[in-house]
């Protein structure tokens, strides 16, 4: 079985840009969840989609976005990228909504010149 | 007050030592928790979850739950060179978000 898949692996950008990350879940997981990772911060709660549906958002400003699609399959947008977005952005799958057994993806780095 | 605390190490011991890790969470309302591995440059690997007070073993790992001390805990028995990783204490809030601590550097020297 494929375990969760993140693309790119790495992302180099400038200020002011934006960018879209993607995520594919392990198939039959319908739960997808994204997490910032910094050094200073840990992991950082984003957002959670089940059933194509934003359920549950951690403190980011609404420069970060996400979706899902109907195939669990989901894409994390981030729009006029600041310095301080430079980050390890995971991707973790589950079942079920709430569900804190996640299987995580490889990550996407995020570099913000 | 960090919803998830989690003190950042490194907390070094010998091979085939106990390794204990501890974990203090504020949100009463929590009802399942979770320990996570992340070895150097890697994602986070579950390894332990817990639901109820006492002791959970699987293997060399033993978590621990306290929920009138909101106090999470995982002891490594036997502890070996692979062991060395940071360990991550999560907690599932009241609203269902799994949140997690900074993270405990464990190193085990031979």
């Amino acid at each position: 079985k494929a375990g969760v898949t993140q693309t790119p692996r790495y992302l180099i950008k400038t200020r002011g840009q934006q960018v879209t990350l993607s995520c594919s879940p392990i198939s039959g997981h319908r739960s997808v969840s994204w997490y910032q990772q910094t050094p200073g911060q840990g992991l950082q709660f984003l957002f959670e989609y089940f059933s194509e549906t934003q359920r549950n958002k951690g403190n980011f400003p609404g420069r970060f976005s996400g979706r899902q699609f109907s195939n669990s399959r989901s894409e994390m947008n981030v729009s006029t990228l600041e310095l301080g977005d430079s980050a390890l952005y995971l991707c973790a799958s589950s079942l079920g909504q709430g569900n804190g057994k996640l299987f995580f993806g490889s990550g996407t780095q995020l570099s913000v010149l | 007050q960090k919803e998830v605390e989690q003190n950042s190490g490194p907390l070094s011991v010998p091979e085939g030592a106990i390794a204990s890790l501890n974990c203090t969470y504020s949100d009463r309302g929590s009802q399942s928790f979770f320990w996570y591995r992340q070895y150097s440059g890697k994602s986070p690997e579950l390894i332990m979850f817990i639901y109820s007070n006492g002791d959970k073993e699987d293997g060399r790992f033993t978590a621990q739950l306290n929920k009138a001390s909101q106090y999470v805990s995982l002891l490594i028995r036997d502890s070996q060179p692979s062991d060395s990783a940071t360990y991550l204490c999560a907690v599932t809030s009241g609203t269902d978000k799994l949140i997690f601590g900074t993270g405990t550097r464990l190193q085990v020297f031979p």
